[in-house]
């Protein structure tokens, strides 16, 4: 299995500032087909987790343009540009480039 | 708009079994493969099984192959887990997911989720 690492675990962001969630992967995510099978969810409160980025760095679709993504390999980070009140819960990333495994997730608060 | 909504949850002993089900709407549910995945209480996500569109392939996660059986019926648009030998680790919020192709291992929709809870 493929083991995703996550840090920080938690974050808390005073409105308006920049976060950053780093993971890492236990090898390589680069597929022979050329892609990179690493996707970054979040779960709000209350809620299902819903799609940030597939691939690295394309949002899905309605996804804001402060959420971006990064890396290769097997470094990874998803920077929120600009952390908003509604951006609180529990950010996850995953690999698909074997069976789906998730990092241990990474909680952001509001300041 | 991809809709799905999960049904079947509740609390069960330990070692029996439970089934759950998925009703699909909003996008041609026969193309796309499909998942589940869990949320135990104070964990993390963690997937648990998906099938192809067609139906003809299906992958566990360790933790849960040779208990749990995923299936659908693309006529029903409904997808379906089947839990057996449940234990207390079983415990979990499950979501259906709706995968990003036909035979993706990545998704882009959930539903709301079904609790089950074993217990004695």
């Amino acid at each position: 299995d493929i083991v995703m690492t996550q840090t920080p675990l938690s974050l808390s962001v005073t409105p308006g500032q920049p976060a950053s969630i780093s993971c890492n992967s236990s090898q390589s995510l680069l597929h022979s087909d050329g892609r990179t099978y690493l996707f970054w969810y979040l779960q709000k409160p209350g809620q299902p987790p819903q799609p940030l980025i597939y691939q690295i760095s394309n949002r899905f679709s309605g996804v804001p343009d402060r959420f971006s993504g990064s890396g290769s390999g097997t470094d990874f980070t998803l920077k929120i540009s600009r952390v908003e009140s509604d951006d609180v819960g529990i950010y996850y990333c995953m690999q698909s480039k074997q069976l789906p495994t998730f990092g241990q997730g990474t909680k952001v608060e509001i300041k | 708009q991809v809709q799905l909504v999960e049904s079947g949850g509740g609390v069960v002993q330990p070692g029996k079994s439970l089934g759950l089900s998925c009703a699909a709407s909003g996008f041609s549910f026969s193309a796309y493969s499909m998942h589940w995945v869990r949320l135990a209480p104070g964990k993390g996500l963690e997937w648990v099984a998906l099938i192809s569109f067609d139906g003809t392939n299906e992958h566990y996660a360790d933790s849960v192959e040779g208990r749990f059986t995923i299936s659908r019926d693309n006529s029903k648009n409904t997808l379906y887990l089947q839990m057996s030998s449940l234990t207390i680790e079983d415990t979990a919020v499950y979501y259906c997911a709706k995968g990003t192709g036909r035979n993706s291992w990545a998704f882009d929709g959930w539903g709301q989720g079904s609790l089950v809870t074993v217990s004695s």
